[in-house]
């Protein structure tokens, strides 16, 4: 079956603008994950959707959002960009139920932005 | 509650052995690992549910001292193709997302 995939996976924005990133997990799987990479830190979690609703959120500002479709499919928002927003940021999606795999990430290739 | 892993990097030539250890301040319900080769996304390895537990893929292999809050990623023999950086990451609590861990840089020369 497809991976994940995430669009777009490279883009340029300036201070003070905002980006939408876009994330279309395993077919059959309603959790979607959004973390963000960079040197210093590793993966921060971002937030976690699940049906549509957001059950679990990290340590990030408000500017910091997301949403997610019926379809699964999930969007992060990230406004009033700064220098410091530069990374790869990087969905995840898991089916839940029982057994071990279900807990496990498939990650996709990410969204890598760079903000001037 | 972020997992510490060490070292942060490690150099290592082909056919020599590695360990990267995790470990947490508080409770590990299970702990993943996971690796990210050069400019792709991270992959799982493993997954280990329960104290005293290993696992092993292949020359990976990995085991879990719950008592200890720690777990520990044994790679040997390497090979050029496990170089990336590994990561563990651990649930805060039941089935909820993973906090992971800065990342351990690993180089495998010829």
């Amino acid at each position: 079956k497809a991976g994940v995939t995430q669009t777009p996976r490279y883009l340029i924005k300036t201070r003070g603008q905002q980006v939408t990133l876009s994330c279309s997990p395993i077919s059959g799987h309603r959790s979607v994950s959004w973390y963000q990479q960079t040197p210093g830190q590793g993966l921060q979690f971002l937030f976690e959707y699940f049906s549509e609703t957001q059950r679990n959120k990290g340590n990030f500002p408000g500017r910091f959002s997301g949403r997610q479709f019926s379809n699964s499919r999930s969007e992060m928002n990230v406004s009033t960009l700064e220098l410091g927003d530069s990374a790869l940021y990087l969905c995840a999606s898991r089916g839940l139920g029982q057994g071990s795999g279900a807990n496990v990430l498939t990650f996709g290739a990410g969204s890598r932005l760079t903000v001037l | 509650q972020q997992p510490v892993q060490s070292p942060q990097a490690v150099i290592l030539r082909e056919g020599e052995d590695a360990v990267i250890n995790c470990s947490s301040s508080k409770a590990l319900y299970s702990v993943h690992w996971y690796r990210q080769k050069h400019g792709e996304a991270p992959v799982f390895l493993m997954i280990l549910l329960k104290g005293g537990e290993q696992k092993g893929h292949d020359k990976i292999s990995a085991s879990f001292n719950e008592k200890k809050q720690q777990s520990s990623l044994y790679l040997t023999a390497s090979q050029l193709s496990y170089s990336g950086t590994y990561f563990c990451g651990t649930p805060p609590a039941g089935n909820t997302p993973l906090v992971f861990g800065k990342g351990t840089r690993l180089s495998v020369i010829a």
